[in-house]
């Protein structure tokens, strides 16, 4: 398997431009992740789906975060309109069906966002 | 305060040392606790996770968690350069609960 997937892998963009990121989970994972990390605030859950349901968004910073998973293989995260404190690591990482937190999440590369 | 806090490091040591790496947490529900090792540049990947208080060992990696202190510990024996990475400590309520990640330690290893 190729594991999770995440692209872009590196986005600049200027301030009040939309982003999305992109993220395919492993194959028969049915819960995915959105994080982000950077150095001040270390790494914090944005959001998760279960079955492709939002289950839990309270991580999400602000209205101009959204998520999406119209189906299993495929989840976007979008910033409308970005900011320089957005600046960040996104990482996406999914689990297998059936599995609990405790169980290893399997993370992507992560996308490297710098908004300017 | 944050629920789970982490000194930044950066920790060096030379090869071999034995290395502890260490979090407190302020939530006395938290009930499991995990250590993610993370390499430059890429995603955190589970190293060792434990339920409650006690040690846990898997190979040079010993994890510890003191509940009465809210301390939890990873130790690296006969410590690598190949270990040289970010390790972050993680806990959950229970296994159904999303995961609190501190903000991670870097450690470098010396040859």
């Amino acid at each position: 398997d190729a594991g999770v997937i995440q692209s872009p892998r590196h986005e600049v963009t200027e301030m009040g431009q939309e982003v999305t990121l992109r993220c395919k989970p492993i194959s028969g994972h049915n819960s995915l992740f959105w994080y982000r990390q950077t150095m001040m605030r270390g790494l914090e859950l944005l959001i998760y789906f279960n079955n492709n349901v939002p289950i839990d968004d309270s991580g999400m910073p602000e209205d101009r975060f959204s998520a999406k998973m119209p189906n299993a293989s495929f989840s976007t995260l979008k910033i409308q309109p970005s900011e320089p404190r957005d600046s960040a690591v996104y990482f996406c990482a999914s689990i297998p069906t059936g599995r609990g937190f405790t169980d290893t999440q399997y993370f992507g590369p992560g996308t490297r966002l710098t908004v300017l | 305060q944050k629920e789970v806090e982490q000194d930044p490091g950066p920790l060096s040591v030379p090869e071999g040392a034995i290395v502890s790496l260490n979090c407190t947490y302020s939530n006395s529900a938290f009930q499991y606790f995990m250590w993610y090792r993370q390499y430059s540049r890429k995603g955190p990947e589970l190293l060792m996770y434990t339920y409650s208080s006690g040690n846990k060992e898997d190979g040079r990696f010993t994890a510890q968690v003191d509940k009465s202190s809210k301390y939890i510990s990873l130790f690296i024996r006969d410590s690598q350069p190949s270990d040289s990475a970010t390790y972050l400590c993680a806990t959950l309520y229970s296994s159904a609960s999303k995961i609190i990640f501190g903000s991670g330690t870097r450690l470098s290893i010396r040859p």
